[in-house]
């Protein structure tokens, strides 16, 4: 199985402020024939199920603010979200979808300093 | 409108089985594979596996054989997923969520249900 490690577990972020996470998986999620890396993001709420964020590692679910990117190709990634709104509070999780069975990151929870 | 739509809150005891539904509408529920995903109480997200609800087939990681199924009513749009056994460590949240991709098995997951609570205690 492909494991996902995220980083930090959590971190707190000012308003307006750049927020970063990263996620590491433990082998390459880049599928070579067409250069796309199977991996996404997800932001949960309390109370809610998770909703997708970014998938291919970079392309923004539509409806999502450009606030959010994501970056990264191989083995490494990140989540950025680019000026934190107080919307933004979740705990956000990547996924790779490369090989079965798919796994998910432990998860990232996103608070206001 | 896309929307899954699942059963509600369980309790059971060590040892029973319990069976929850997802009821899919907005869309083709044939032709998308469905994943149920689980979240124990403050923890991160596990896959149990998928249903093709088109041919019926299902692939679950191995340490969820014997133990899960899951099956579909395509007349209903819904599938269900069942498991037996039960301990305490599958007191969790159970999502159903669709595959975004059509046809394929492997993808990311838009939309998903609301979730139901099982809660195992004796």
């Amino acid at each position: 199985d492909i494991v996902m490690t995220q980083s930090p577990d959590s971190l707190a972020v000012s308003l307006g402020e750049r927020a970063t996470i990263d996620c590491k998986s433990s082998q390459s999620v880049l599928y070579t024939s067409n250069k796309k890396n199977y991996l996404a993001w997800y932001q949960q709420k309390p109370g809610q199920p998770p909703k997708v964020l970014i998938y291919w590692a970079s392309t923004r679910e539509s409806g999502v603010p450009d606030r959010f990117s994501g970056s990264g190709s191989g083995t490494d990634f990140t989540l950025t979200i680019s000026s934190l709104q107080a919307e933004d509070v979740a705990v956000y999780y990547c996924q790779q979808y490369y090989s079965s069975p798919l796994t998910f990151g432990g998860g990232t929870k996103v608070e206001i300093k | 409108q896309l929307q899954l739509v699942q059963s509600g809150a369980e309790v059971k005891k060590p040892g029973a089985s319990v069976k929850v539904s997802c009821k899919a509408s907005g869309y083709s529920f044939t032709g998308y594979h469905m994943y149920w995903v689980r979240q124990a109480p403050g923890q991160g997200l596990e896959c149990m596996g998928w249903i093709n609800p088109n041919s019926g087939a299902t692939k679950h990681p191995q340490r969820f054989q014997g133990r899960v199924t899951m099956t579909r009513d395509t007349s209903m749009s819904t599938v269900y997923m069942e498991l037996s056994n039960l301990t305490s460590d599958d007191t969790a949240i159970y999502f159903c969520a669709r595959v975004k991709r059509a046809v394929n098995p492997d993808g990311w997951f838009d939309p998903w249900g609301q979730g139901t609570l099982v809660t195992v205690s004796s």
